[in-house]
């Protein structure tokens, strides 16, 4: 089965709404990182966070370990937040499993 | 700011050719990866290569070839393309053991295999 498990598969919200994203992976796995893909761009790193919690401007990530979960929390959406969030764990070998990521829309 | 170039950024092509992908990094790091992307957006591991060693996925087919000429540059070639090659590749890099460390992305080559 898929090792990384990223839900909500989609989200739409209006400009000014939270969002809170969901990563979910297996006990194989740790160091966990929260990338950011505009429509046909580039992927952009977010976080690399491999326990507790991070912030960065409007986004936070935080990792439980041992719940085995990473959740990344978007304050205060704006249009330019619209994109595809993934999230990727690592088994401490060189593999990095990436989760089928969440599709963001803002409206404005 | 770019600091990982992919070349060409799109390339259409017919089975059987050979293509091949550039990827070029200015960071320093001492890693790099070739990743593919499929039509769901799945991102799925292709190789890394470190310090001259390489590590590939199992499951790549073996048509699929890296080539380094040094640490910044990792170039992905293609023998013999078939349909279900069509995706975007990825090319990435890290300063150490990526998990211990985040991967920088380029903006990815799509392949079109007609």
């Amino acid at each position: 089965g898929q090792q990384v498990q990223q839900s909500p598969a989609s989200l739409v919200l209006q400009e000014g709404e939270n969002a809170e994203l969901q990563c979910n992976f297996s006990t194989s796995l740790n160091s966990m990182q929260w990338f950011y893909q505009r429509p046909g761009g580039s992927l952009v790193s977010l976080f690399y966070n491999p326990s507790g919690t991070k912030h960065s401007g409007r986004l936070t990530s935080t990792t439980v370990i041992k719940e085995r979960r990473s959740s990344l929390h978007i304050s205060s959406s704006q249009t330019t937040d619209s994109g595809t969030y993934l999230c990727a764990a690592s088994s401490g070998s060189w593999q990095l499993i990436f989760g089928s990521g969440t599709q963001l829309t803002v409206m404005p | 700011e770019t600091a990982v170039f992919q070349t060409p950024n799109y390339h259409v092509t017919q089975v059987g050719n050979e293509v091949s992908f550039n990827c070029k990094q200015t960071l320093g790091h001492d890693t790099m990866y070739w990743y593919k992307q499929d039509s769901k957006k799945l991102l799925k591991i292709m190789f890394s290569y470190n310090n001259k060693q390489l590590i590939v996925n199992e499951t790549v087919p073996r048509r699929f070839s890296p080539q380094s000429s040094d640490k910044a540059h990792l170039n992905l070639r293609i023998k013999s393309v078939e349909p279900e090659d069509s995706a975007v590749y990825l090319c990435a890099s890290s300063s150490r053991d990526f998990n211990q460390d985040t991967q920088y992305f380029g903006p990815g080559t799509r392949l079109l295999v007609l």
